[in-house]
């Protein structure tokens, strides 16, 4: 089983369509991040979680962490948001390891018709 | 403002060609750096992370080697390409580990 699960895998939505992704992961982390992979192939950071809630433009993400739980929430929702949406988290390692290793989802790929 | 470049964005090579793939990162100093992969269908996988130059550390045993010749410098290379090792690469960075990532536009290597 991946440490970062997310869902759904593909999402396709109508222009103006409020939009949820949701990451679940199963290790212990000190943050989860949030990235955006365009057409193109480039990544965008879109946010970087440890507690609670952030909010940028029309998107939000939330995280549990007791729940080990998090959504990235689209509001009125464009075209030009299709992309590839990734979760990743900074797992607390016990013993040495990674560090600044991400573990990452295998994404949610979304797509606005309009 | 710190950027990341990184380049060639798309290569193809033939299978035992050599590689080499370069990545700077401008506006920041001793920053963390990454080369990541990611195959068809698959997540991004770290392949070799470097705290300073000449530091590097590799998270899955490959056909391929990094170096870090500068502060801001991360170069990714093979001697001699296999045909698996075609996907996206994906060059990042970050001041600390725990503060956010910036990823370069990545490199599509397709190995024929």
């Amino acid at each position: 089983k991946n440490e970062v699960e997310q869902s759904p895998q593909n999402l396709t939505a109508q222009e103006g369509e409020f939009i949820t992704i949701n990451c679940s992961y199963s290790v212990g982390i000190s943050a989860l991040h949030w990235l955006q992979q365009h057409p193109g192939g480039g990544i965008v950071s879109l946010f970087m979680l440890s507690s609670g809630k952030k909010k940028h433009g029309r998107l939000i993400a939330t995280i549990n962490i007791q729940e080990k739980h998090s959504s990235l929430h689209i509001t009125a929702s464009h075209p030009r948001d299709s992309a590839v949406y990734i979760c990743a988290v900074k797992k607390i390692w016990n013993y040495g390891g990674s560090q600044g290793n991400l573990i990452f989802g295998k994404g949610t790929k979304l797509s606005v018709k309009p | 403002s710190q950027t990341i470049h990184q380049w060639p964005a798309t290569l193809v090579q033939p299978v035992g060609s050599p590689l080499s793939l370069e990545c700077t990162v401008e506006g920041t100093s001793n920053p963390n750096l990454y080369w990541y992969r990611q195959a068809a269908g698959r997540g991004l996988q770290l392949l070799f992370y470097s705290v300073g130059i000449g530091q590097i550390s590799s998270e899955v045993p490959q056909n391929l080697s990094a170096s870090r010749p500068q502060d801001r410098q991360f170069i990714l290379s093979s001697k001699k390409l296999l045909l698996s090792d075609s996907g996206f690469y994906l060059c990042a960075w970050r001041g600390q580990p725990n503060t956010e990532a910036f990823f370069g536009q990545g490199t599509r290597l397709t190995v024929v």
